[in-house]
């Protein structure tokens, strides 16, 4: 599974968009990338997931570079409930193992 | 969206005793689950991957012994630590997916403590 890079993390004010960058240089052409988020002490949640076009949902917009290098998870209007640590992770969909790393811990301020 | 439910959410026991430790997909068949152990501020780490009826593939480094997971069923699996040490204590967490789709769902994880 291709490793990814996120900055350890972020602060984003309330109410405003929080963009949150992953860098994922080696990305093979069977992976796809996710994005998960964890709450403190609770168990990570599915926000959005890509192969190489863009995406939405009703959580986040996700954005990948037409290389597929790089991506940015969009919250668009950030709550103070959004403040967790936001994990990006490259992996094939047949085995399905998801591969954590460090992720960016993301505090969204009043 | 889909649910997955865990029990106990946290357990003290008592070094040497064997904790049990359940993951339940409650609206869907989970053909595949998986299961992590996250330490204090670390990164979720994965311990093993398990299909149902089959045996559990574990990660390098995962002692297969002392974690024995069992998918005996497509809503159920178990996770029982064996002979558990002060050095096991941390937060377990399971997730599951269905056959032919793209997401993980995550339990809300149980926390084991060995005194």
């Amino acid at each position: 599974d291709a490793k990814t890079t996120q900055p350890p993390s972020m602060d984003c004010a309330e109410g405003r968009a929080a963009n949150l960058p992953c860098n994922h240089s080696t990305i093979s052409g069977n992976e796809y990338v996710y994005w998960y988020r964890q709450i403190h002490s609770q168990g990570p949640q599915y926000i959005i997931h890509g192969l190489k076009n863009n995406e939405t949902n009703e959580m986040a917009s996700l954005i990948i570079t037409e290389d597929r290098k790089s991506s940015t998870l969009i919250l668009p209007h950030a709550t103070l409930r959004d403040t967790a640590v936001y994990y990006c992770i490259a992996a094939a969909v047949e085995g399905g193992k998801l591969i954590f790393g460090q992720g960016t811990e993301l505090s969204v301020k009043p | 969206g889909a649910v997955v439910s865990q029990h106990p959410s946290w357990v003290i026991c008592k070094s040497g005793t064997s904790v049990k430790i359940e993951c339940r997909s409650l609206d869907f068949q989970a053909t595949t689950m998986f299961w992590y152990r996250q330490f204090p501020k670390q990164s979720l780490m994965l311990m093993a991957t398990s299909n149902e009826g089959s045996k559990a593939t574990y990660e390098q480094g995962v002692e297969k012994d002392k974690f024995l997971i069992n998918h005996a069923s497509l809503t159920l699996s178990t996770l029982t630590v064996t002979s558990a040490h002060p050095e096991d204590s941390s937060f377990y967490i399971c997730s599951a997916r269905s056959e032919g789709t793209y997401e993980q769902y995550f339990g809300p994880g149980t926390r084991l403590t060995v005194t």
